[in-house]
């Protein structure tokens, strides 16, 4: 069975240039999460998607940020202009139910650095 | 403070060895908890979920101290392919906070 699929696996991108990171969750989960991990700080939560429709963003850092979910196999994470504090490892995650069950399947990550 | 604080380690352990991770969480309110493994450079996968009574899977048992906030992590008899950081997380009403994990190095 198919996990969840993130891309790109690596980007290295310059400050001021445009990232638009991608996943497809597994099918039939109705919850998608987007996580950055930096050393520093860890796994934060960035913003969650219940059916397609955005329930929590406080965890996005600022106007640079922004995702969306067009349906139910896709989602995006975009970061413009991007930064070099914007470098870490960016993870979608999926889920049958919301997070009190703990039960999170995670993609591979993407990782990113700006230069 | 943060929400959920663990030693970073690395904890450093010869086989067959037998070791234990603490974790703290700030929030009183938090319902559930559980540990997860996450190898270099991989995703974060659940090993297990924290119940109250404790609970044991295999070599791994988890405890919950709700008076005193904590929860921890035995590894009995440990193997090569336990090293890994092991992250703590509760939940915060409907979000899961992880920690910022426990290294652990198994050697032979």
């Amino acid at each position: 069975d198919a996990g969840v699929i993130q891309s790109p696996r690596h980007e290295v991108t310059e400050m001021g240039q445009e990232v638009t990171l991608r996943c497809k969750p597994i099918s039939g989960h109705d919850y998608l999460f987007w996580y950055r991990q930096t050393m520093m700080r860890g796994l934060e939560l960035l913003i969650y998607f219940n059916n397609n429709v955005p329930i929590d963003d406080s965890g996005m850092p600022e106007d640079r940020f922004s995702a969306k979910m067009p349906n139910a196999s896709f989602s995006t994470l975009k970061i413009q202009p991007s930064e070099p504090r914007d470098s870490a490892v960016y993870f979608c995650a999926s889920s049958w139910t919301g997070q009190n069950t703990g039960e999170l399947f995670f993609g591979e990550g993407s990782r990113l650095t700006v230069l | 403070r943060k929400e959920v604080e663990q030693d970073p380690g690395p904890f450093n352990v010869p086989e067959g060895a037998t070791v234990a991770f603490n974790c703290t969480y700030s929030n009183s309110a938090s319902q559930s908890f559980f540990w997860y493994r996450q190898d270099c450079r991989k995703e974060p996968k659940l090993l297990m979920s924290v119940y109250s009574s404790g609970n044991e899977d295999g070599r791994f048992t988890a405890q919950l101290n709700r008076a005193s906030q904590y929860i921890s992590l035995l590894i009995r008899d440990s193997k090569l392919s336990d090293s890994a950081t092991y992250l703590c997380v509760v939940t915060d009403t409907d979000k899961l906070i992880f920690g910022t994990g426990t290294r652990l190095q198994v050697f032979p």
